[in-house]
């Protein structure tokens, strides 16, 4: 069984540009959270989509956005990027319907703003 | 509201002798827990969980983790601590409660000391 997986491992920006990031979920995993983690430190919730709706948001500005598509796949969008959004970012799938299943992590993008 | 909390930055044990990374947690309603490991540059790896039932879970590469309701505490334990065991360990809780994120902890590093 494949794992989560995201694209691409590595991103380079400059400030304000736009940066897109890709995730696939498991096969059968409806429910795909993003992270960002900064310096190798805590995790810092982002975003979660379920059956294609975003269900809950962290505390990030708007410019931090994201979609869910028809085939559970996700998208986290970060625009007018700053020197502080470089970090580490995690997405994690899960059997959203059942709570007490674990998270899923794929290996990250690591987003490097210059 | 769901909390979680990892008393110790740094742990540092040495090779052949056990381990322990402390969680606690707070919830509204009936925790499930998790704890997760991340080695450098990779994202982060499910070890084991507690939804109900035995208090003792084990989960991978030797690890166990005891759920003490009394206390709301998830300990993270191994009896015989590797080298290749050192890493960034996070606790992560969610409520029974459906639509609940996940918390994790600020996580813990361990270094084990041949």
């Amino acid at each position: 069984e494949a794992g989560v997986t995201q694209s691409p491992t590595h991103l380079i920006k400059t400030r304000g540009q736009q940066a897109t990031l890709r995730c696939s979920p498991i096969s059968g995993h409806t429910s795909v959270y993003w992270y960002q983690q900064a310096l190798g430190l805590g995790l810092q919730f982002l975003l979660w989509y379920d059956e294609g709706e975003e269900r809950n948001r962290g505390n990030f500005p708007p410019r931090f956005s994201g979609r869910q598509f028809p085939n559970y796949s996700s998208e986290l969008n970060v625009n007018a990027l700053e020197l502080e959004d470089s970090a580490l970012y995690l997405c994690a799938s899960s059997l959203a319907h059942r709570g007490n299943q674990p998270q899923h992590f794929g290996d990250g993008t690591r987003l490097s703003i210059l | 509201a769901q909390s979680v909390a990892q008393p110790e930055d740094q742990v540092n044990v040495a090779e052949g002798n056990p381990l322990t990374v402390k969680c606690t947690y707070s919830v509204s309603g009936n925790p499930y827990l998790f704890w997760y490991v991340q080695y450098p540059n990779r994202g982060l790896q499910f070890l084991l969980k507690y939804i109900t039932g035995d208090n003792l879970v084990k989960g991978s590469y030797g690890f166990e983790a005891e759920f003490n309701k009394s206390q709301t505490s998830f300990h993270l334990k191994k009896p015989s601590a590797l080298v290749s065991d050192s890493a960034l360990y996070f606790c992560a809780v969610r409520d029974d409660n459906y639509g609940q994120n996940f918390v994790f902890g600020p996580g813990t590093r361990l270094s084990v000391l041949p």
